[in-house]
């Protein structure tokens, strides 16, 4: 099972800073078959990024996605003061899928 | 518009079943593979099952893996979950979410297993 660690485990900034979010692989994730999730309190996760760099439809630019391998990170250039939620990375291209813990973006 | 409709939770007691269904509409079913991913509560997310478009390829969680069974229904555009011999640790919110890559999500379906 390829187990995903994300960090921070919790993120504090002001609205108009820049974001970096970290998602480290226990192995290669085949394919690059990467995932990034946002999670707002009652509501169903939204898929940010697929394919660790492609985003998703209706997704503003501000969201971006990279990395390769183990190593994987979103980057949000400017919050908004609807991005403070909680951030999931998920591993698809091998089974069991998996997902990080999450990181909780809070304003500072 | 794609809409992903779980239903089917409630409360059971430990080594009970439970069926749960998710409706889809706004695009053709059958072209997609489906998951289910469950969160217990305040807790992250955690994937539970894939089925491919055609039912030929099933994956589970080693967690569920015995105990949860997926299936689909092609001509009536639903997914399943059959869930037996639950325990505690299966309380969470049951999502139904589409491909690969997880890109439309229900609003869920409350399972709580509880004497």
């Amino acid at each position: 099972e390829i187990v995903l660690t994300q960090s921070p485990g919790t993120l504090s900034l002001s609205p108009g800073e820049r974001a970096t979010l970290s998602c480290r692989a226990s192995q290669s994730v085949r394919s690059s078959y990467l995932a990034w999730y946002q999670q707002k309190p009652g509501q169903a996760p939204r898929l940010l990024i697929y394919g660790a760099s492609s985003r998703a439809t209706g997704i503003p630019d501000r969201f971006s996605g990279s990395g390769s391998g183990t190593d994987f990170t979103l980057t949000l250039s400017r919050l908004e003061p609807e991005d403070f939620a909680v951030y999931y990375c998920q591993q698809y291209g091998t089974s069991p899928r998996t997902f990080g813990q999450g990181t909780k973006l809070e304003i500072k | 518009e794609v809409q992903l409709v779980e239903s089917g939770g409630g409360l059971v007691q430990p080594g009970g079943s439970l069926r749960l269904s998710c409706a889809a509409t706004g695009f053709t079913f059958s072209n997609f593979g489906m998951n289910w991913v469950r969160q217990a509560p305040g807790k992250g997310l955690e994937w539970v099952s894939y089925i491919s478009d055609n039912s030929n390829i099933i994956y589970y969680a080693d967690s569920v893996k015995g105990r949860f069974t997926i299936s689909r229904d092609n001509a009536k555009n639903s997914l399943y979950l059959q869930m037996n011999s639950l325990r505690a640790e299966d309380t969470a919110l049951y999502y139904c979410a589409r491909a690969w890559e997880l890109d439309y999500w229900g609003q869920g379906t409350l399972v709580t297993v509880s004497s």
